[in-house]
Order: C-alpha cells, then sequence, then structure tokens
C-alpha cells in the first residue's frame, strides 16, 4: 500500500513570495490533516478535513495561509505571503476516517515538506 | 485546553540499555494516548497507544503505562538498539474526537 505521498520535499523562499505543497493521501483515506512542525516541537495542526469539506481550520492564519481538497483526494496548502516564522515542516497526514482512538483513526504522516524563508 | 508536557527533551543510553520517556497531560477527560516515533527525514509514525481503561500495555521491546489519577504516562523501551534512535512524541486526546494534542518530543539517542 503506499503512503503518504508530499511534494516539494524541500522549498526556499524569500519572505513575502509564496508557497504551494500538495500531499496526495493514502487511497480511500476520507480524513486529511496538514501540520505544521517547528523544529523542537510537536506537530501543531492547521486544518483537518474530511473527505472535501473542513472539519476544522481555527489554527489557520487564514490571513496568508489557505489549503483546498478537491474531489475529496489531494490537498493543497498555500502561504501568501510568507513570512520568516513560517520557517517549519509542513506534514500532511490521513486517517480512513475521522476521529481518534480507533485503528481505522490512525494517522499516517508523509515526509513532508520542510520550507525555509529567509 | 488540553496541555501536554513531555521529559526529557533529549535522552541518551548506552545501546542494550532501557529507555524511559514521560508525559504529563492536563485534561482528565482526555482517554487515548498515543506514541509516535519519527525518524530523521521522516514524519511520525504510530508505535503503540493506550485507552485509559488499562494501565499497561507491551509491543515486543516497548511498553506504554498510564496513571490516570497523576495524569501521566510514560514510554519505556528495552534492550535498545541503534535503530531505536530517532525524536519520540507523546499524545493525548478525548477517544473519538478528531484533535491529538502533541507533546514537544524527545530525541533519544542510542550509544554503540
Amino acid at each position: 500500500e503506499a503512503g503518504v505521498a508530499q511534494s516539494p520535499r524541500y522549498k526556499i523562499i524569500e519572505k513575502r513570495q509564496s508557497v504551494a505543497f500538495w500531499c496526495n493521501p493514502i487511497s480511500g483515506h476520507a480524513t486529511l490533516y496538514w501540520y505544521q512542525q517547528i523544529l523542537g516541537q510537536g506537530p501543531k495542526l492547521l486544518i483537518q478535513f474530511q473527505n472535501n469539506g473542513v472539519v476544522d481550520d481555527s489554527q489557520l492564519p487564514k490571513d496568508r495561509f489557505s489549503a483546498e481538497r478537491l474531489k475529496g483526494v489531494d490537498s493543497t496548502l498555500k502561504i501568501q505571503p510568507a513570512k520568516l516564522e513560517d520557517s517549519a515542516v509542513y506534514l500532511c497526514a490521513s486517517s480512513l476516517v475521522f476521529g481518534t482512538g480507533g485503528a481505522k483513526n490512525i494517522q499516517y504522516f508523509g515526509a513532508g515538506t520542510r520550507l525555509s524563508v529567509l | 485546553g488540553e496541555n501536554v508536557e513531555q521529559h526529557p527533551s533529549t535522552l541518551s543510553v548506552q545501546e542494550g540499555d532501557s529507555a524511559v520517556i514521560k508525559c504529563t497531560y492536563s485534561d482528565s477527560a482526555s482517554n487515548y494516548f498515543p506514541w509516535y516515533k519519527q525518524e530523521l527525514g521522516k514524519g511520525p509514525q504510530l508505535i503503540i497507544d493506550i485507552r485509559s481503561n488499562v494501565g499497561e500495555k507491551k509491543d515486543q521491546r516497548i511498553a506504554v503505562t498510564l496513571n490516570k489519577t497523576a495524569k501521566h504516562f510514560s514510554l519505556h523501551i528495552t534492550e535498545t538498539q541503534p535503530e531505536d534512535s530517532a525524536v519520540y512524541f507523546c499524545a493525548a486526546a478525548i477517544e473519538g474526537n478528531y484533535q491529538l494534542i502533541w507533546g514537544a518530543g524527545t530525541k533519544l539517542i542510542i550509544k554503540p
């Protein structure tokens, strides 16, 4: 079974530029998550999709971040314009169903996109 | 809201020795506690989890213990091997809820 695919693996941009990340979840997984992981910290949930609908985007800085999940499969996360403090690894995860605690809720992570904002 | 604290931030042990990582949580409603392992350049991977209706769970060299009264849980790795070197994260959630609250991570170094 193929895992969660993310691209690009690395991105270096200057502040105020725009950047987009792409995620392809495991086939059949209804729930998709975007996390921000700053160096030395645990992942922080930015947004969660259930199929192509947003479940929670309360921690997404909506003035500069946007995300979409077209047709309930692939997803893109965009930052426009980027700030220095956006430097982090952006992780995408997917799970078979919504929720936590069951085998079907296990979140499978991609390798992430490391963003450096100069 | 829930807050998860994890200690130590770095742990260095001799190969073959045991390693223990501890986490505390604040929300007594939390009842699901997973542990993730993150190797360099990879995303986190679930290695073991425990629910509040049990006090201990084992899987080969890995075990997790839970003390609901004290609101803390621990990861125990016995007979450590070089491939155990990674960053380990604990997390807490209310089962059925969607959001995991993560600890800050522990970098485990296995010395040969």
